[in-house]
Formats: structure tokens, C-alpha cells, sequence
């Protein structure tokens, strides 16, 4: 059980459109979801967290006009990349939890943005 | 954003031998987690500690919850080939509450 997984693993786009990942809880319902970004060889960086039925709630620095978010059900949040450039290339995890104090990773989207 | 102080930052050891990396926070956390990453895919959960002191298992794989709430310690007894990968700890506060990771802890295994 606790299964999340992520659509697309990997996502290849040019400069300036949006690019919608998915992340889907499969075997449990999640009323909040996590959104993290990893640069290469470098750690997780929350981004975002994601309530159902209410408006995500953004780290300091992450620009909630640029990556917006949607938890529309118990088991879907999506991250959408607006007007996406080179720098916003990074690998996207998303999270949820089954259960208190137990977090379970999605596998993760590959974004290149050329 | 804040991080955990991981260290060390990577291993290189021959098969067989025992491993030990550890956490360490200027704040206490109420759950600690391990997770275990390889190239391209997500986190996933190795252990998780709940109580100050606890110590859990799972296969080769031993960790600790620090008496003080601050840190942790996870252990990896007779490394083999496939424990490759990088290891990060995290801290929780909430129940269900974000993460904080530390950088991460680089293994590689020579067989």
C-alpha cells in the first residue's frame, strides 16, 4: 500500500509554455500533498502544500502565480509551470501521507525546459 | 529554506562492511525519517522514528532517534552492492507536516 504516483516521469518543453504534472495518491486518500524540487546532486526543497478543497500554501520564495496548484479530489493535486524557462528545469516530487508521521514519494517528473 | 546538518556527505567503503551516517538539528523534531534515493526516482521510506530514544530496525538497517530530539543516526550493517544510492534524513514536526531534509548522504559500494 501507500502508492504515489506522478504523471509524466519526464517532460521535455520549449521556453514559455506550462507544463502540467500530475501526482495522484493510488491506494489511500490524501487531503494534503507536498510539492518538492530537487536540483541535481542537491537535496528536496519544499515548494508547496497542497489541501484539498482550499488554496495551496507556498514557501517563501516560490512564486504561487508561476507553479500553480490544484487538489481537486482526495487523490489528485497537479503542479502546473507557467510560461516555463531553462531555470525552472528541475526534477518535480510530489508527496502525500497515508498515515501521521509517514510520507510517501511520488517518483518524481523530469522537467527540461529548452 | 532550512536543512538538516547530514554528514558525511558521501561514502566510498568495500562490500561488507558496516556503514553509519547521522542527522543533527539546532531544533527538535517530533518524527525523524529515512529515505533512501537513486538516480531518477523518488524518496523512498526506509525507517521512520517516533519517540526520543527509539531505536527501529529494518533488515541491515538500524536508526535512531536522538534522546534530545535534535538527531538521528541510521546504520547499515554488511553494505552490499545495491545499497547504492543517496541517503537523505528528515525531520517532521506535525503529524502531517512538511519535511525538512538534510543533504543527503552519498553511498557507493565497491564489491
Amino acid at each position: 500500500g501507500a502508492v504515489v504516483s506522478q504523471h509524466p516521469s519526464w517532460v521535455i518543453c520549449k521556453s514559455g509554455t506550462s507544463v502540467k504534472i500530475e501526482c495522484r495518491s493510488l491506494d489511500f486518500q490524501a487531503t494534503t500533498m507536498f510539492w518538492y524540487r530537487q536540483f541535481p546532486k542537491q537535496s528536496l526543497m519544499l515548494m508547496a502544500t497542497s489541501n484539498e478543497g482550499s488554496k495551496a500554501t507556498y514557501e517563501q520564495g516560490v512564486e504561487k502565480d508561476k507553479f500553480l496548484i490544484n487538489h481537486a479530489s482526495l487523490t489528485l493535486s497537479t503542479l502546473t509551470v507557467t510560461s516555463a524557462h531553462p531555470e525552472d528545469s528541475s526534477f518535480y516530487i510530489c508527496s502525500a501521507c497515508p498515515m501521521a508521521n509517514q510520507q510517501f514519494f511520488g517518483p518524481g517528473t523530469r522537467l527540461t525546459v529548452l | 529554506g532550512q536543512q538538516l546538518n547530514q554528514s558525511p556527505q558521501s561514502m566510498f567503503i568495500q562490500e561488507g562492511e558496516d556503514v553509519s551516517m547521522n542527522c543533527t538539528s539546532s531544533s527538535i523534531f517530533n518524527t525523524w525519517l529515512w529515505y533512501k534515493q537513486e538516480p531518477g526516482e523518488g524518496p523512498v521510506l526506509l525507517i521512520a522514528l517516533y519517540k526520543a530514544g527509539e531505536l527501529t530496525s529494518n533488515g541491515r538497517l538500524t536508526a535512531q532517534f536522538g534522546i534530545t530530539r535534535k538527531d538521528s543516526f541510521l546504520n547499515i550493517s554488511a553494505s552490499i552492492p545495491s545499497d547504492v544510492g543517496i541517503y537523505f534524513c528528515a525531520g517532521q514536526r506535525g503529524s502531517q507536516g512538511n519535511l525538512i531534509f538534510g543533504k543527503g548522504t552519498k553511498l557507493s559500494v565497491k564489491p
